[in-house]
This record gives structure tokens, C-alpha cells and sequence, in this order.
């Protein structure tokens, strides 16, 4: 049972380089959703998707981007990363909106 | 916007009831939620509990929602040391999670 898997577990970015967060999940589920976790403020919502194809914005979108071409692949990009987007991320997944959600074991992202 | 509150931190003995609260803000929030998370994980789905219930029992688990006050706990009876790490509550506002900061619950020998 492999559930959501994130790759990379680790990464060090400079300042304006660009990457993507992998997230795959092979539970068959229509909802997947990225979530930063900084210390102090919980998890805040980048971005969701309700199934393949369908993207939305979350509570803090700017500064990454997503798309969903399969059921099982939810990748997040950063474009030019900046300081202020070094944090842990999470990968989610749910069979639909709102029920609970499983989560990937993160990406731990420092920007310098 | 929505918002969730927790305090942030809780210690407690080994063997002693732990409770940690939380409130929100959304009373029409359908489902709330219970997560914990060990350091260096995900997060794990622990328990929910739907608006329409006070309570839910779940072996050393207990969740009890006050809907009128929009608040929800979580007591933990017997706690181990292995309960210590984050409990995060989350509720469910049109379809989407919103997280509170989290607790750290530590626990002493």
C-alpha cells in the first residue's frame, strides 16, 4: 500500500531556480490538494484539484503552479523560487471534497 | 475568513486524560477532524466527528463537539508517550479543509 507518495523528500533551492514537487497517489481518488506547513500557522491550502483536468486555488496560491492531467499525479511547480517559500509540503488526497484526507510524508524545502 | 484555533502546546504525565480544544468559526462546517502528526510525517487521520453528533468515542479517544459554542475537543485517556506529537483540528468549509495550528502534546514519564 503505497497511498501518496511525494518526491523529493528533501531539496535546497537557490534564490529564482525552478522545481517541481512530485505527488502520486495510487488510490484511485478524485481529490488531491498541496498544503504548506510552516511553524506556528498549521497547514495553509496552495492548490486543489477536484479531479483530472480541474485545478482551483487555494488560501495561498501565488508563487506556484499545478496541473492534473491523470487521476494519480498532482505535481506542484515553483517557478522561480524566492526565500519565503522555503517550508515543509504536503501532499493530500481524498475520494472527494472534504472527506478525510491522506497525506504524503512531505518535502522539506529550503530556499537560500 | 474561516478560522480555527488551537492553543499550542500541552503536557501532560504518562497515564493521565489528555484534552486538547479547539474552536471554530463555521457553523455550518459539516465534518471536523482530528489529525496527528509525528515528527518527520504526514499527517494522520486520527477521528471525525459529524455536526450532528456531541460525541464519538473511539477506544482511548474521545471527541466531544459543543456546536453552540463551536468548539470541539479531544481527550486521549491513558496517554503514552508515544501519543506525543501534533494534533491538529480541521474543519470543513465549502468542501475544503481549513487546519488549526496544531498542539504539541509532550508527554512525561
Amino acid at each position: 500500500n503505497a497511498g501518496v507518495t511525494q518526491t523529493p523528500k528533501f531539496q535546497v533551492l537557490k534564490t529564482g531556480q525552478s522545481m517541481t514537487l512530485q505527488c502520486a497517489q495510487d488510490m484511485n481518488h478524485e481529490y488531491m490538494s498541496w498544503y504548506r506547513q510552516d511553524p506556528g500557522m498549521g497547514l495553509r491550502l496552495i492548490h486543489y484539484s477536484v479531479g483530472a483536468g480541474i485545478t482551483d486555488q487555494g488560501e495561498v496560491p501565488n508563487g506556484y503552479n499545478v496541473s492534473r492531467s491523470t487521476t494519480e499525479d498532482f505535481p506542484l511547480r515553483l517557478l522561480s523560487a524566492a526565500p519565503s517559500q522555503t517550508s515543509v509540503y504536503f501532499c493530500a488526497s481524498s475520494p472527494g471534497i472534504g472527506q478525510p484526507q491522506h497525506f504524503g510524508d512531505g518535502t522539506r524545502l529550503s530556499i537560500l | 475568513g474561516e478560522d480555527v484555533e488551537q492553543s499550542l502546546f500541552l503536557s501532560v504525565r504518562e497515564g493521565d486524560s489528555s484534552v486538547i480544544n479547539c474552536t471554530y468559526t463555521d457553523s455550518s462546517s459539516t465534518y471536523l477532524y482530528w489529525y496527528k502528526q509525528e515528527p518527520g510525517a504526514g499527517l494522520q487521520l486520527l477521528t471525525y466527528i459529524f455536526s450532528n453528533m456531541d460525541m464519538k468515542q473511539d477506544q482511548r479517544l474521545t471527541v466531544l463537539l459543543n456546536k453552540k459554542d463551536k468548539h470541539l475537543s479531544l481527550r486521549i485517556a491513558d496517554t503514552q508517550t508515544g501519543d506525543s506529537a501534533i494534533y491538529f483540528c480541521a474543519e470543513r468549509y465549502t468542501g475544503k479543509l481549513i487546519f488549526g495550528q496544531g498542539t504539541t502534546l509532550q508527554v512525561k514519564p
